[in-house]
């Protein structure tokens, strides 16, 4: 798991806060994920970043806002959150190599979200 | 429409007899599958994946997962289970008919395995 860390590890915030996730890789990838994981749902993707270029946002609300400064580093910026946005945020990063349909994507170890 | 079934929510198996995680899938193209597995407080550890060729592919500690393209499977096997395989295990497929980076996974099989 040493590959991709995921700070915090654990958070817990009012609705009105603004706080921020960060996600780091040291893999040497350039394609960069945001997945959200709640009980009895499937693995839900958020945003890819594929050379620092967002190239999906699978509807994710605005109060969510990503950010991708360089191929290592990955953030998730929160906001005026919803209790039902409590969930584990997972990161994951791949090769990101042009048709990378078959890219493996490793995964941090994901922040525990608590929204009050 | 891209597809992943687990279609068991446990499984639960004796230490060691071997076992077997169910995954179904439908995509459009050709299927890259792969099986995850996360351990509690964890994140997903990649344990194998299918691309092409050998049916059978080898993955992390001792798994194995059988490609059916006529039954659409995908199913993870290990001939004899630990104690300490007991997790929440993630089958996942990406449609090879795209150019696309999107995984899309299924709801995860609990394996509890029993001393």
């Amino acid at each position: 798991e040493t590959g991709v860390t995921q700070t915090p590890r654990h958070l817990v915030m009012g609705m009105t806060n603004k706080k921020s996730l960060k996600c780091e890789q040291h893999l040497g990838h350039n394609a960069m994920y945001w997945y959200k994981q709640s009980a009895k749902k499937p693995l839900e993707l958020m945003f890819v970043y594929n050379f620092k270029e967002q190239t999906e946002n699978n509807s994710v609300p605005s109060r969510f806002s990503p950010e991708c400064p360089n191929s290592s580093h990955l953030f998730l910026h929160l906001h005026t959150l919803q209790p039902e946005d409590s969930a584990l945020y997972l990161c994951a990063s791949s090769q990101g190599t042009s048709g990378g349909s078959t890219d493996t994507q490793y995964f941090g170890p994901g922040t525990r979200l608590t929204v009050l | 429409a891209q597809s992943v079934a687990q279609p068991e929510d446990q499984v639960n198996v004796a230490e060691g007899n071997p076992l077997t995680v169910k995954c179904t899938y439908s995509v459009s193209g050709n299927p890259y599958l792969f099986w995850y597995v996360q351990y509690p407080n964890r994140g997903l550890q990649f344990l194998l994946k299918y691309i092409t060729g050998d049916n059978l592919v080898k993955g992390s500690y001792g798994f194995e997962a059988e490609f059916n393209k006529s039954q659409t499977s995908f199913h993870l096997k290990k001939p004899s289970a630990l104690v300490s395989d007991s997790a929440l295990y993630f089958c996942a497929v990406r449609d090879g008919a795209y150019n696309t980076d999107k995984l899309i996974f299924g709801t995860g099989t609990r394996l509890q395995v029993f001393p």
